[in-house]
């Protein structure tokens, strides 16, 4: 099984601040999705990225997909408390099983 | 509409009961998911159907049986259940990778929350 590495594991900054959540593998993933899960429900899907090199926005959100597929980051910029839960990232490993990080669990003080 | 919809909510069984945990999409989607999810853990993939077909067990313990009654519907069956067992159970659909290919995306319903005493 491919892993995958979420750093860090727990981020508390002040409301305004920009942050970057990194997710690092050895091994390729054909596309690596982010989500965002809230205390006792589902993960909620935020970015698919694809092709090496990619960037997608997602308003104050930047996800990156590294040029050899092995890792991806998360960057907010002016965080808000409204930001605050548990950041995945999971790669996709064959044609059907994802392989999540450990999470980063994030919190936005005002 | 991406909703994926799981009933009950919340559960709480004994070690001798027998429940059903039950599962739905409407996106059209032909491949479902169960996974098992601890407290402060990532999900882990359990089971996955593809066309109503058990396609990965993921070495799951015999006392969860999953059930795929049609393409919108999924279901887990329990059965003498360990209280280590306690867990957020996550259903999530997606689109087969012969429709999607790499833009793969699973879509989560909100969960059940089991308790096994």
């Amino acid at each position: 099984t491919q892993l995958l590495e979420q750093s860090p594991q727990f981020l508390s900054i002040q409301e305004g601040e920009n942050l970057t959540v990194y997710c690092n593998s050895s091994s390729v993933f054909s596309s690596l999705q982010w989500y965002r899960q809230e205390p006792g429900e589902g993960p909620v899907l935020l970015v698919t990225v694809v092709t090496g090199g990619e960037v997608k926005k997602l308003k104050r959100l930047t996800f990156q997909f590294g040029d050899a597929r092995k890792d991806s980051s998360l960057h907010i910029t002016a965080a808000q408390p409204g930001d605050t839960g548990l950041y995945l990232c999971a790669g996709l490993q064959g044609a059907q099983k994802l392989v999540f990080g450990q999470g980063t669990r994030l919190t936005i003080n005002p | 509409d991406t909703e994926v919809t799981q009933t009950p909510k919340h559960l709480v069984m004994g070690m001798t009961n027998k429940k059903s945990l039950k599962c739905e999409q409407h996106m059209g989607h032909r491949a479902m998911y169960w996974y098992k999810q601890k407290a402060k853990k990532p999900p882990e993939l359990m089971f996955v159907y593809s066309y109503e077909k058990l396609s990965i067990n993921e070495s799951v313990p015999s006392r969860f049986s999953p059930e795929c009654p049609n393409s919108s519907l999924l279901n887990l069956h329990l059965h003498a259940l360990q209280p280590e067992d306690s867990a957020l159970y996550l259903c999530a659909s997606s689109p087969t990778w012969i429709r999607r290919g790499p833009l793969y995306e699973q879509y989560f319903g909100p969960g059940t929350r089991l308790t096994v005493t």
